[in-house]
């Protein structure tokens, strides 16, 4: 199983539609848990932390499943800037090593 | 500077050819991180270097990969004997701890 999985998609929706993306992860000890947006030929850019309690940035929600190892991503009343693909990357606990792991991606297109 | 700068943004070069590939995190940021990326692959882990620790090289592909970061700066990252399959985007990120990554604009490397 790898260590971070994600639905490829394309995920391809009406604007002001809700989606939503699932991330799972395979080591029960990861600590930190990220979204990241990536637009084309275009560097990853920090979308939202997840912390335990879930959190809301404006219309995108990020939650954490301990128990189901996996993360979700809700995005509410999308819009056309919104298509892009979205990363889930995942931080094993570990000392000093920060280093995170990313998922494929799932690539979403808002359509007009 | 105000964000991971990365030099060259583009690189063309023969097969069997040397490449450096520069990156300048953001001023205090203890961890640097190298990651390529292919074309519609995911992102690949490739050597970390936090503070003085030894840096984790469990990515780097073969020997023909190596990096260097000089006084807790400015990294190097250095392919040897270039081949084709060396092609892709080298991104560069840094981050303070535990927080997520800022990631540069990356060095698009093509490999003839």
């Amino acid at each position: 199983r790898k260590e971070v999985e994600q639905d490829p998609g394309p995920f391809n929706v009406p604007e002001g539609a809700t989606v939503a993306f699932n991330c799972t992860y395979s080591n029960s000890a990861s600590q930190s848990f990220f979204w990241y947006r990536q637009d084309c030929r275009k560097e990853p850019k920090l979308l939202m932390s997840v912390y335990s309690s879930g959190n809301e940035d404006g219309r995108f929600t990020a939650q954490l499943n301990r128990a189901s190892q996996y993360i979700s991503l809700l995005i509410r009343d999308s819009k056309l800037s919104d298509s892009a693909t979205y990363l889930c990357a995942v931080r094993k606990s570990g000392g000093s090593n920060y280093k995170l792991t990313f998922g494929k991606g799932t690539l979403l297109t808002v359509n007009p | 500077g105000a964000g991971v700068s990365q030099s060259p943004s583009n690189k063309v070069t023969e097969k069997g050819k040397d490449v450096e590939l520069r990156c300048d995190p953001i001023s205090g940021h203890t961890a640097l991180y190298w990651y390529r990326q292919s074309l519609g692959q995911g992102l690949e882990f490739l050597i970390y270097f936090q503070g003085n620790s030894a840096p984790d090289k469990s990515g780097l592909p073969s020997d023909r990969f190596s990096a260097e970061r000089t006084g807790g700066s400015v990294s190097t990252l250095t392919i040897q004997r270039t081949q084709q399959e060396d092609s892709a985007v080298y991104l560069c990120a840094s981050s303070p701890s535990f927080e997520g990554y800022t990631f540069g604009s990356g060095t698009r490397l093509t490999v003839v």
